[in-house]
């Protein structure tokens, strides 16, 4: 069974540092990984998805690798700011849809 | 607007009495799921639909119901609701593997309480 595990779980920033986010899993046999931001009473919205092939995507100012073999993934953010503070999860996705998500790192950007 | 909706956004109710969150989407998407968050655990699936009249279960699907009769229909049912079960529930809906995106998309959520 898969287990994803996000460390830290909440993580405060001043504006302008860039974030780190971790992501580690378990079954390295994934289709994809996806990292998703989640703000307070609304749902989730995918951030990046990157397939098994790949090493790393990028959207703006979010780049997200992946290392398959040690089942890892890491979300960075360059030049935090207040509207990156939310909850960042990380799921891992097999070939039948299914999503294993971690828990969560809790971001506080602050002005 | 391409969205998944759920409805209700909240429900208070009591022990025992049968329940149904919908969910929606205007997608045309086959693959729909339901998911429970808790704190500390992340999102769990509850059960999942590949396509209509085909549903399987998840990681966590005691207590639950679901049915797909229509494509962008994906009822959750809590037949005898219990304070277990008092969570944020998530619906969400895929496209099929060789569209241009595998990511899944969120409804809104629903915020359960059972007292």
């Amino acid at each position: 069974k898969q287990e994803v595990t996000q460390i830290p779980a909440a993580l405060s920033v001043p504006e302008g540092e860039n974030l780190v986010l971790n992501c580690s899993f378990t079954d390295s046999a994934i289709y994809n990984l996806q990292w998703f931001r989640q703000d307070p009473g609304k749902g989730l919205t995918s951030l990046l998805l990157i397939q098994s092939s790949q090493r790393e995507q990028t959207s703006g100012r979010l780049n997200a690798s992946l290392d398959k073999s040690s089942g890892r993934s890491t979300l960075y953010i360059a030049a935090s700011q207040p509207g990156d503070s939310a909850t960042y999860l990380c799921a891992a996705g097999t070939n039948d849809y299914k999503l294993s998500f971690g828990a969560g790192t809790t971001v506080t950007v602050r002005a | 607007e391409a969205q998944v909706t759920q409805n209700p956004r909240y429900l208070i109710t009591v022990t025992g009495k049968k329940l149904t969150v919908t969910c929606s989407q205007n997608m045309n998407h086959e693959y729909m799921s339901w998911y429970r968050q808790d704190p500390g655990l992340g999102l769990r699936q509850i059960y999942y639909s590949m396509n209509v009249e085909v549903t399987d279960k998840g990681d966590v699907p005691e207590g639950y119901k679901v049915s797909r009769k229509e494509k962008r229909n994906f009822p959750l049912i809590l037949e005898s609701p219990s304070p277990n079960q008092t969570s944020l529930y998530f619906c969400a809906s895929s496209p099929p593997r060789d569209a241009y995106t595998d990511t899944q998309y969120f409804g809104p959520g629903t915020r359960l309480t059972v007292l």
